[in-house]
């Protein structure tokens, strides 16, 4: 079985610019999640999605964060524009039955670094 | 916000001894995973254990879940160099969010 997949691996932005990331989910995981990490700590959960449809975003600063699940595959996120403070690495997550979880599989994440 | 708090922050120890993680949290849950970051990497889940559950065990791994305590601990056996890692509690409610506590950063020398 295939992982999650994430893309870039790793950006280099300066403050006040755009990006976006990729995750391809586990093919038939209908939740995916995207967590922020930042150094030394734990991930913290940015949003979840339900198919294509939000479960959670409380804790996604919507004023300068957004994402997206196009047709319940894929998702980007994105982070318009960047503060210093968004310099962390970003984590997306799949899994196969929010109802009886049996863990989430992780991609390897993307390293956003705001200079 | 963070839900568990692990304890201790870091271990060092020998290879072939064992490493005990212990983790508290807040809330009620419905269920309590444990998993392993290597720098720079992903997290790689190692083991769930549900609410109604009271101790669970994997390999190396053994996880005790005390509910009336909110407290959990990992217990790694017969460690080995590979074991080198992060390790972090998350917490698990009926929506399926996790809620990860801050880690253990764990060394074990050859």
């Amino acid at each position: 079985e295939a992982g999650v997949a994430q893309s870039p691996r790793y950006k280099i932005i300066e403050k006040r610019q755009s990006v976006a990331f990729w995750c391809n989910p586990i093919s038939g995981h209908a939740t995916l999640y995207w967590y922020q990490q930042i150094l030394g700590q734990g991930p913290k959960l940015l949003i979840q999605f339900q198919n294509n449809g939000v479960v959670d975003d409380s804790q996604l600063p919507k004023d300068r964060f957004s994402a997206e699940r196009l047709k319940g595959v894929d998702s980007t996120l994105k982070i318009q524009p960047a503060k210093l403070e968004d310099s962390a690495v970003y984590l997306c997550a799949s899994s196969s039955n929010r109802d009886r979880p049996l863990g989430y599989t992780f991609g390897s994440g993307t390293r956003l670094t705001v200079v | 916000s963070q839900q568990g708090e692990e304890d201790p922050q870091a271990l060092s120890i020998q290879e072939g001894e064992n490493a005990t993680m212990n983790c508290s949290y807040k809330t009620s849950i419905n269920n309590l995973q444990w998993y392993r970051q290597n720098s720079g990497r992903g997290l790689v889940h190692l083991i769930l254990i549900r609410s109604n559950e009271r101790e669970k065990h994997s390999g190396r791994l053994r996880v005790t879940l005390d509910t009336s305590k909110k407290s959990s601990s990992l217990l790694i056996t017969a460690s080995r160099a590979a074991d080198t890692a992060s390790y972090f509690c998350a917490t698990g409610v009926n929506t399926g969010k996790l809620i990860f506590g801050q880690g253990t950063t764990l060394q074990v020398k050859p």
